[in-house]
């Protein structure tokens, strides 16, 4: 009965590959957020999902690409991975007095 | 200039005391809310608590409760009775906006550290 939940949990690739990270919420929520939190445990946001419109893209690359098949999945795709995009990626859903994160994906590009 | 600000990047404290952790933020938008985050080091984001800009009261969730002061724009946690599982980062974060889709950004976080 998890809330919200990723997968995978670790992902190990080369640069230039192509990876997809899949998300799935069953607490009914509108609302779905991808983000991006670096080495130093900075947390930004990268995007966000309002009942499978895009609400929210931040200054993202167009190598990352987001899909919402129904309110209750948010995938990301990674085209031509880089080294700086090693990273742990969160996604989230939220109701209005909360926002809740699934366990998050440790993506290493090598 | 950044929207939230923790100036505490790392504290220690000893077992059963209070904590309090710092946050300011920045806003001119009259509807916003605030929140608060733990993050043990097996990386899990857990949710602690929330204020909205409107509340009259203080939100308090168990051991934690946030002291808001509104015209200082101060949203400071504070854990009563600290436990060693309580060790973990801390992050503040704000929504500027009345809509649960409006963005939400993050301070740089508290590392905590509770000692036996």
């Amino acid at each position: 009965d998890t809330a919200v939940s990723q997968t995978p949990k670790y992902l190990v690739t080369q640069m230039g590959n192509d990876k997809s990270i899949k998300c799935e919420q069953n607490l009914g929520h509108d609302t779905m957020y991808w983000y991006k939190q670096d080495s130093k445990k900075f947390l930004k946001i990268m995007f966000s999902y309002n009942n499978k419109e895009l609400i929210i893209n931040e200054t993202v690359p167009n190598r990352f690409s987001p899909k919402s098949p129904d309110k209750a999945h948010l995938n990301l795709h990674i085209n031509s991975l880089e080294l700086g995009d090693s990273a742990v990626y969160f996604c989230a859903s939220s109701r209005d007095r909360g926002q809740f994160f699934g366990p998050g994906t440790r993506l290493t590009v090598l | 200039a950044q929207k939230i600000t923790q100036t505490q990047p790392g504290m220690f404290v000893q077992e059963k005391e209070a904590v309090t952790l710092d946050c300011t933020y920045d806003t001119s938008d009259p509807s916003y809310g605030l929140f608060w985050y733990k993050q043990p080091s097996s990386g899990e984001m857990i949710f602690l608590i929330y204020q909205g800009s409107y509340d009259q009261q203080n939100a308090t969730e168990g051991r934690y409760s946030l002291n808001f002061q509104k015209a200082r724009k101060s949203a400071n946690l504070v854990i009563s009775a600290s436990q060693l599982g309580d060790s973990a980062m801390y992050f503040c974060a704000m929504r500027e906006g009345p809509r649960r889709d409006d963005k939400i950004i993050f301070g740089k976080g508290t590392r905590l550290h509770i000692l036996p």
